[in-house]
């Protein structure tokens, strides 16, 4: 148990649906991350968010929207994902960006 | 493009084996160089970040030591464990940068 939850644990969606993924980190972090993993490729970080303020859009497509409500809270709004989207999508935080990263279980995303 | 090397890919060793993997980096504009372990069906978990040219930081059986003039790490497991397997990567933090890079990982399998 690291303090960093994520729901759904897996999801199944169409291409034309809309889905968000949830993150909620109990360790009063200032820092939140989503991160995709694939099949063999390095973990790729998408967003970063310090204090609440998106830190980092490392050049994701527009179908992936994140949101932080809060510091504890991270959310990714998906719409018309593609089948290559397909992955695993890793939540973490950290006390600030310069420190060690705290990992939730993930989310499995199949895209249909 | 900065770049995060780590060999080897996989790794089988037996039960008490001591073993090691590398961790390459680029030299230049170094802040920190992380160490995380990702078990199979967990969340990648943080060993080590390290910040000091020739530190040696040490949790249990596994340490680390870093040349940040050269650009590598290694990682030490003493007495290698079945509760050892698991994928070990790093991550390279650059100086002007808030992200961290990624290596692909090394798979490590200990039979018992």
């Amino acid at each position: 148990e690291t303090g960093v939850t994520q729901t759904p644990r897996h999801l199944v969606m169409g291409m034309t649906n809309k889905k968000s993924l949830k993150c909620e980190q109990h360790l009063g972090h200032n820092a939140m991350y989503w991160y995709k993993q694939s099949a063999k490729k390095p973990l790729e970080l998408m967003f970063v968010y310090s204090l609440e303020e998106r830190v980092e859009n490392n050049s994701v497509p527009s179908r992936f929207s994140p949101e932080c409500p809060n510091s504890s809270h991270l959310f990714l709004h998906l719409h018309t994902l593609q089948p290559e989207d397909s992955a695993l999508y890793l939540c973490a935080s950290s006390q600030d960006l310069r420190r060690e990263q705290y990992f939730g279980p993930g989310t499995r995303l199949t895209v249909t | 493009i900065l770049n995060v090397e780590q060999s080897p890919q996989s790794l089988h060793v037996q039960e008490g084996d001591s073993t090691n993997f590398t961790c390459s980096f680029p030299s230049s504009n170094f802040y920190a160089l992380h160490w995380y372990r990702w078990e199979t069906a967990k969340s990648p978990e943080a060993l080590f970040v390290m910040t000091l040219n020739g530190d040696e930081k040490k949790k249990g059986r596994i340490s680390a030591t870093l040349n940040t003039k050269e650009g590598y790490s290694y990682l030490y497991i003493k007495g290698s464990q079945p509760e050892d397997s698991a994928t070990y990567l790093c991550a390279f933090h650059a100086g002007n940068n808030r992200k961290l890079i990624w290596g692909l990982g090394t798979s490590l399998a200990v039979n018992p």
